[in-house]
């Protein structure tokens, strides 16, 4: 079945330390986003990428990073710059609608 | 004002009970429009597309008014497994993707 993996589905951070997030997808979308997702708040958007090796930055972009050199994946790593990381990070691809990863619950210790 | 807003809840009815959701958005040049569903710490999921002419899909409506600028979701003979948060999605010309920060939804016995 097609669909989008997420991994890990938690990953604990430590203070200064880079941590990289997971996304594939055998959907044979172009689009693929990243969200994140704060208790009570809106989905808000880190980065998007349209099609293989181009992406663009979202409303959060700071402290995060991507890459799309496959189809298939779209990675974000989360740098020691961004300051409070600790969130539901949600990836998703767009075809007619939007379709979710599981996520990724990251927090940091 | 927020792009796009909805009632933060949460909504507290009984089985069998009618409930609607409503949600605005600021933007007038919007072009589609969603309902998704998103179970407690899991991921969003399509629930159904917004209609200018109204769409239903069993116990749910769903309705677009345009001239006022809001959405809605209408949920007839409520279960307990429709207890969820419900997130409405506005979609701009291009990727610009507007994530309602959702109602929250309890149905008890």
């Amino acid at each position: 079945d097609g669909g989008i993996t997420q991994s890990p589905k938690y990953l604990f951070r430590k203070e200064g330390q880079n941590v990289t997030l997971s996304c594939e997808q055998n959907l044979n979308h172009d689009a693929m986003y990243w969200y994140r997702q704060d208790p009570g708040q809106g989905l808000r958007l880190i980065y998007y990428s349209q099609i293989v090796n181009d992406f663009q930055k979202g409303d959060i972009a700071e402290g995060y990073s991507v890459s799309r050199e496959k189809k298939e994946s779209f990675p974000l790593t989360v740098t020691s710059a961004q300051k409070n990381p600790t969130a539901f990070y949600l990836c998703a691809s767009k075809g007619d609608g939007y379709t979710f990863g599981s996520g990724t619950r990251l927090t940091v210790v | 004002r927020k792009e796009v807003e909805q009632d933060p809840g949460p909504f507290n009815v009984p089985e069998g009970a009618t409930v609607a959701f409503n949600c605005t958005y600021s933007n007038s040049a919007s072009q589609s429009f969603f309902w998704y569903r998103q179970d407690c710490r899991k991921e969003p999921k399509l629930l159904m597309s917004v209609y200018s002419s109204g769409n239903e899909d069993g116990r749910f409506t769903a309705q677009l008014n345009r001239a006022s600028q809001y959405i809605s979701l209408l949920i007839r003979d409520s279960k307990l497994s429709d207890s969820a948060t419900y997130l409405c999605v506005v979609i701009s010309g291009g990727f610009k993707t507007i994530f309602g920060a959702g109602t929250r939804l309890f149905v008890k016995a």
